[in-house]
């Protein structure tokens, strides 16, 4: 079963970048860690993966540890629209199933 | 395009009634799951289909639950004798690939079964 710690909550002001920080201490070295958002009410909604490098799309960007014990994901512009809980995940050789934490309830203040 | 579509959207039924949910997954989706949600928990996966494979029911909680896709698309998880601790948000996502991960899992809004 594959673990992760994350903060239960964070706030940020609206356009201001947001740190969500994960700590996969245990990761081995074929891991990759996947972000997912639920919006309230709605269904998750994928967000980026990575599995050493930094990664970069048009949502956000996820910053890896050196030793991958660690990793961020940046929202660089928080909207209102970004409130949502963030989960962070990590999925194993062979696996096809993610499992969800309590994750990081985001709050964005206007 | 149309994403992963559920209904009902909110299922209220008695304690011991049986009910069905159904995933509509994104067409030319090969994969589908099956994952439930209780109030203030993260994401318990329930079953896979993947193509014409045998699926995978590891995740189904007792044996009053089962699942069924039909023709590669459509799926109902049916919950038999329904009991109060069944009441959670039943997800349904669908990927373009299956098989070992990463890949983007496309999920539906779910749907909300209350057991009274």
């Amino acid at each position: 079963d594959a673990k992760t710690t994350q903060p239960n909550s964070m706030e940020s002001n609206e356009e201001e970048p947001v740190h969500l920080p994960c700590n996969h201490s245990t990761i081995s070295g074929t891991d990759y860690i996947h972000w997912y958002r639920q919006l309230p009410s709605q269904g998750p909604e994928y967000v980026i993966h990575g599995l050493t490098s930094n990664v970069n799309n048009r949502m956000a960007s996820l910053a890896i540890a050196e030793d991958r014990k660690s990793s961020t994901l940046i929202l660089h512009r928080a909207t209102l629209r970004d409130a949502a809980v963030y989960y962070c995940i990590r999925s194993g050789a062979g696996s096809y199933q993610l499992t969800f934490g309590k994750g990081t309830k985001l709050s964005v203040i206007p | 395009g149309a994403g992963v579509s559920q209904s009902p959207s909110n299922k209220v039924t008695e304690k011991g009634k049986d009910v069905e949910l159904r995933c509509d997954p994104i067409s030319g989706h090969t994969a589908l799951y099956w994952y439930r949600q209780s109030l203030g928990q993260g994401l318990e996966f329930l079953i896979y289909f993947q193509g014409n494979s045998a699926p995978d029911k590891s995740g189904l909680p007792s044996d009053r639950f089962s699942a069924e896709r039909t023709g590669g698309s459509v799926s109902t998880l049916t919950i038999q004798r329904t009991q109060q601790e069944d009441s959670a948000v039943y997800l349904c996502a669908s990927s373009l690939f299956g098989g070992s991960l990463p890949y983007e899992q496309y999920f539906g809004p779910g749907t909300r079964l209350t057991v009274t």
